[in-house]
Protein backbone atom coordinates (compact mmCIF):
# COMPACT_ATOMS: atom_id res chain seq x y z
CA UNK A 1 0.00 0.00 0.00
CA UNK A 2 1.13 3.43 -0.60
CA UNK A 3 2.80 5.72 2.08
CA UNK A 4 4.13 8.31 2.96
CA UNK A 5 6.97 9.58 5.75
CA UNK A 6 7.73 12.86 7.42
CA UNK A 7 10.69 12.01 9.08
CA UNK A 8 10.60 15.08 11.13
CA UNK A 9 7.52 15.88 12.98
CA UNK A 10 8.93 19.42 14.40
CA UNK A 11 11.73 21.77 13.17
CA UNK A 12 12.74 25.41 14.30
CA UNK A 13 14.28 27.34 12.20
CA UNK A 14 15.75 31.21 12.38
CA UNK A 15 14.33 33.84 10.44
CA UNK A 16 16.49 34.17 7.19
CA UNK A 17 17.82 31.01 7.52
CA UNK A 18 17.33 27.67 4.49
CA UNK A 19 14.76 24.98 4.94
CA UNK A 20 14.56 21.55 3.70
CA UNK A 21 11.49 19.30 4.66
CA UNK A 22 11.90 15.44 4.12
CA UNK A 23 9.26 13.79 2.62
CA UNK A 24 10.09 9.89 1.49
CA UNK A 25 7.24 8.06 -0.08
CA UNK A 26 6.31 4.26 -0.82
CA UNK A 27 4.66 3.58 -3.86
CA UNK A 28 5.01 0.90 -6.71
CA UNK A 29 5.13 3.51 -9.53
CA UNK A 30 6.09 7.28 -9.22
CA UNK A 31 2.89 8.79 -8.10
CA UNK A 32 1.76 12.31 -8.06
CA UNK A 33 3.05 14.82 -5.39
CA UNK A 34 1.99 17.11 -3.80
CA UNK A 35 3.18 19.55 -0.50
CA UNK A 36 0.11 21.37 1.75
CA UNK A 37 0.36 23.96 4.12
CA UNK A 38 -2.11 24.53 7.17
CA UNK A 39 -1.63 28.21 9.25
CA UNK A 40 -3.45 27.24 12.64
CA UNK A 41 -7.25 26.39 12.92
CA UNK A 42 -7.16 26.97 8.91
CA UNK A 43 -7.38 24.72 6.43
CA UNK A 44 -4.92 23.48 3.37
CA UNK A 45 -3.10 25.45 0.96
CA UNK A 46 -1.44 23.81 -1.94
CA UNK A 47 1.92 24.83 -2.04
CA UNK A 48 3.26 23.01 -5.20
CA UNK A 49 2.50 19.64 -7.18
CA UNK A 50 4.75 17.54 -9.31
CA UNK A 51 2.91 14.98 -12.08
CA UNK A 52 6.29 14.58 -14.36
CA UNK A 53 9.03 16.34 -16.02
CA UNK A 54 11.33 18.84 -14.88
CA UNK A 55 12.34 17.34 -11.35
CA UNK A 56 12.71 20.33 -9.61
CA UNK A 57 9.36 22.34 -9.19
CA UNK A 58 8.60 25.71 -8.19
CA UNK A 59 5.61 26.65 -5.73
CA UNK A 60 3.78 29.90 -4.46
CA UNK A 61 5.69 31.83 -1.20
CA UNK A 62 9.56 30.92 -2.38
CA UNK A 63 9.00 26.65 -1.66
CA UNK A 64 10.70 24.75 -4.32
CA UNK A 65 10.83 20.89 -4.23
CA UNK A 66 12.55 18.30 -6.12
CA UNK A 67 11.61 14.94 -6.78
CA UNK A 68 14.51 12.24 -6.58
CA UNK A 69 13.41 8.73 -8.04
CA UNK A 70 16.34 7.29 -6.94
CA UNK A 71 15.50 7.80 -3.03
CA UNK A 72 11.57 8.10 -3.19
CA UNK A 73 11.78 11.80 -2.11
CA UNK A 74 10.52 14.58 -2.90
CA UNK A 75 11.62 17.35 -0.21
CA UNK A 76 10.53 20.76 0.24
CA UNK A 77 13.06 23.81 0.36
CA UNK A 78 13.38 27.26 1.00
CA UNK A 79 16.47 29.70 0.76
CA UNK A 80 15.28 32.01 3.08
CA UNK A 81 12.65 31.42 5.83
CA UNK A 82 10.15 34.29 6.99
CA UNK A 83 8.30 34.44 10.04
CA UNK A 84 4.56 34.11 8.09
CA UNK A 85 6.20 30.64 6.78
CA UNK A 86 5.68 28.88 10.75
CA UNK A 87 2.72 26.40 9.85
CA UNK A 88 2.41 22.80 9.22
CA UNK A 89 3.52 21.29 6.23
CA UNK A 90 2.09 18.00 4.52
CA UNK A 91 3.55 15.93 2.14
CA UNK A 92 1.02 13.88 -0.01
CA UNK A 93 0.49 11.36 -2.79
CA UNK A 94 -1.57 10.31 -5.24
CA UNK A 95 -1.19 7.62 -7.97
CA UNK A 96 -1.10 8.45 -11.63
CA UNK A 97 -4.01 6.51 -12.84
CA UNK A 98 -7.26 5.15 -11.27
CA UNK A 99 -9.21 6.75 -8.31
CA UNK A 100 -7.83 6.68 -5.68
CA UNK A 101 -7.78 9.55 -2.65
CA UNK A 102 -4.75 11.66 -1.76
CA UNK A 103 -2.52 10.01 0.98
CA UNK A 104 -1.37 12.70 3.08
CA UNK A 105 1.72 12.23 5.27
CA UNK A 106 1.52 13.07 9.47
CA UNK A 107 3.25 16.54 8.83
CA UNK A 108 6.07 18.70 10.11
CA UNK A 109 5.77 21.29 12.07
CA UNK A 110 7.83 24.76 11.51
CA UNK A 111 7.90 27.40 14.01
CA UNK A 112 10.32 30.51 13.44
CA UNK A 113 12.84 32.05 15.52
CA UNK A 114 13.57 35.77 15.45
CA UNK B 1 -15.66 34.16 -4.41
CA UNK B 2 -15.31 30.96 -4.94
CA UNK B 3 -14.62 28.38 -2.31
CA UNK B 4 -15.43 25.33 0.17
CA UNK B 5 -17.50 27.06 3.06
CA UNK B 6 -17.86 24.61 6.36
CA UNK B 7 -20.08 25.37 9.46
CA UNK B 8 -20.18 25.42 12.01
CA UNK B 9 -16.45 26.05 13.15
CA UNK B 10 -17.22 25.28 16.78
CA UNK B 11 -19.49 22.73 17.81
CA UNK B 12 -19.60 21.12 21.15
CA UNK B 13 -21.98 18.24 21.83
CA UNK B 14 -23.35 15.74 24.42
CA UNK B 15 -21.90 12.37 24.08
CA UNK B 16 -24.15 9.74 22.50
CA UNK B 17 -25.95 12.70 20.19
CA UNK B 18 -24.93 12.91 16.44
CA UNK B 19 -23.97 15.72 14.86
CA UNK B 20 -23.78 16.86 11.29
CA UNK B 21 -21.50 19.09 9.32
CA UNK B 22 -21.72 21.11 6.48
CA UNK B 23 -19.51 21.41 3.74
CA UNK B 24 -20.55 23.29 0.75
CA UNK B 25 -18.38 24.09 -2.28
CA UNK B 26 -19.20 26.45 -5.52
CA UNK B 27 -16.23 25.53 -7.40
CA UNK B 28 -18.16 22.89 -9.64
CA UNK B 29 -15.91 19.92 -8.11
CA UNK B 30 -17.05 16.37 -8.73
CA UNK B 31 -15.13 15.09 -6.32
CA UNK B 32 -15.57 15.63 -2.49
CA UNK B 33 -14.02 14.74 0.78
CA UNK B 34 -13.60 14.46 4.93
CA UNK B 35 -10.67 14.21 6.59
CA UNK B 36 -10.06 13.82 10.26
CA UNK B 37 -7.23 15.48 11.69
CA UNK B 38 -6.41 15.05 14.89
CA UNK B 39 -2.08 15.97 16.81
CA UNK B 40 0.75 14.11 15.44
CA UNK B 41 -2.09 12.22 12.79
CA UNK B 42 -1.77 14.09 9.98
CA UNK B 43 -5.13 13.87 7.90
CA UNK B 44 -7.09 10.46 7.42
CA UNK B 45 -9.60 10.31 5.10
CA UNK B 46 -13.05 9.23 6.40
CA UNK B 47 -15.27 9.50 3.30
CA UNK B 48 -14.88 10.76 -0.19
CA UNK B 49 -17.34 11.26 -3.43
CA UNK B 50 -16.58 11.28 -6.65
CA UNK B 51 -19.85 12.14 -8.35
CA UNK B 52 -23.33 12.74 -6.90
CA UNK B 53 -25.37 10.05 -5.46
CA UNK B 54 -21.95 7.82 -4.89
CA UNK B 55 -19.24 8.24 -2.20
CA UNK B 56 -16.81 5.34 -0.63
CA UNK B 57 -15.43 4.52 2.71
CA UNK B 58 -12.11 5.88 3.77
CA UNK B 59 -9.60 4.43 6.13
CA UNK B 60 -11.59 5.66 9.22
CA UNK B 61 -15.40 5.27 8.20
CA UNK B 62 -16.69 3.51 11.37
CA UNK B 63 -19.12 5.91 13.09
CA UNK B 64 -19.95 8.27 10.46
CA UNK B 65 -22.29 8.71 7.75
CA UNK B 66 -22.41 10.62 4.00
CA UNK B 67 -25.13 11.76 1.84
CA UNK B 68 -24.23 13.54 -1.70
CA UNK B 69 -27.34 14.32 -3.01
CA UNK B 70 -26.37 17.50 -4.80
CA UNK B 71 -22.91 18.12 -6.38
CA UNK B 72 -22.16 21.63 -4.03
CA UNK B 73 -22.56 20.06 -0.76
CA UNK B 74 -21.12 16.65 1.23
CA UNK B 75 -22.60 16.62 5.02
CA UNK B 76 -21.10 14.62 7.36
CA UNK B 77 -23.09 12.84 10.12
CA UNK B 78 -21.00 11.90 13.47
CA UNK B 79 -22.99 8.92 15.09
CA UNK B 80 -22.88 7.97 18.36
CA UNK B 81 -21.13 5.03 17.58
CA UNK B 82 -18.11 7.27 16.39
CA UNK B 83 -15.67 6.21 19.68
CA UNK B 84 -13.93 9.33 19.93
CA UNK B 85 -15.31 12.06 17.78
CA UNK B 86 -13.82 14.96 19.56
CA UNK B 87 -11.57 16.32 16.38
CA UNK B 88 -10.72 18.63 13.91
CA UNK B 89 -12.64 17.92 10.68
CA UNK B 90 -12.01 19.39 6.92
CA UNK B 91 -13.70 18.82 4.24
CA UNK B 92 -12.14 19.44 0.97
CA UNK B 93 -13.30 19.22 -3.56
CA UNK B 94 -11.05 18.58 -6.30
CA UNK B 95 -11.92 18.73 -9.83
CA UNK B 96 -10.35 15.02 -10.22
CA UNK B 97 -10.29 12.08 -7.60
CA UNK B 98 -6.69 12.10 -7.31
CA UNK B 99 -4.64 14.51 -10.12
CA UNK B 100 -5.82 18.03 -9.44
CA UNK B 101 -5.56 20.27 -6.48
CA UNK B 102 -7.81 19.87 -3.57
CA UNK B 103 -9.20 22.92 -1.77
CA UNK B 104 -9.71 22.85 1.54
CA UNK B 105 -12.44 24.51 4.06
CA UNK B 106 -11.47 26.22 6.98
CA UNK B 107 -12.60 23.09 9.26
CA UNK B 108 -15.47 22.39 11.73
CA UNK B 109 -13.77 21.82 15.30
CA UNK B 110 -16.15 18.77 17.36
CA UNK B 111 -15.90 18.70 21.11
CA UNK B 112 -18.02 15.87 22.58
CA UNK B 113 -18.51 16.68 26.25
Amino acid sequence: AQSVTQPDIHITVSEGASLELRCNYSYGATPYLFWYVQSPGQGLQLLLKYFSGDTLVQGIKGFEAEFKRSQSSFNLRKPSVHWSDAAEYFCAVGPPWGNTPLVFGKGTRLSVIA
Amino acid sequence: DGGITQSPKYLFRKEGQNVTLSCEQNLNHDAMYWYRQDPGQGLRLIYYSQIVNDFQKGDIAEGYSVSREKKESFPLTVTSAQKNPTAFYLCASGREINTGELFFGEGSRLTVL
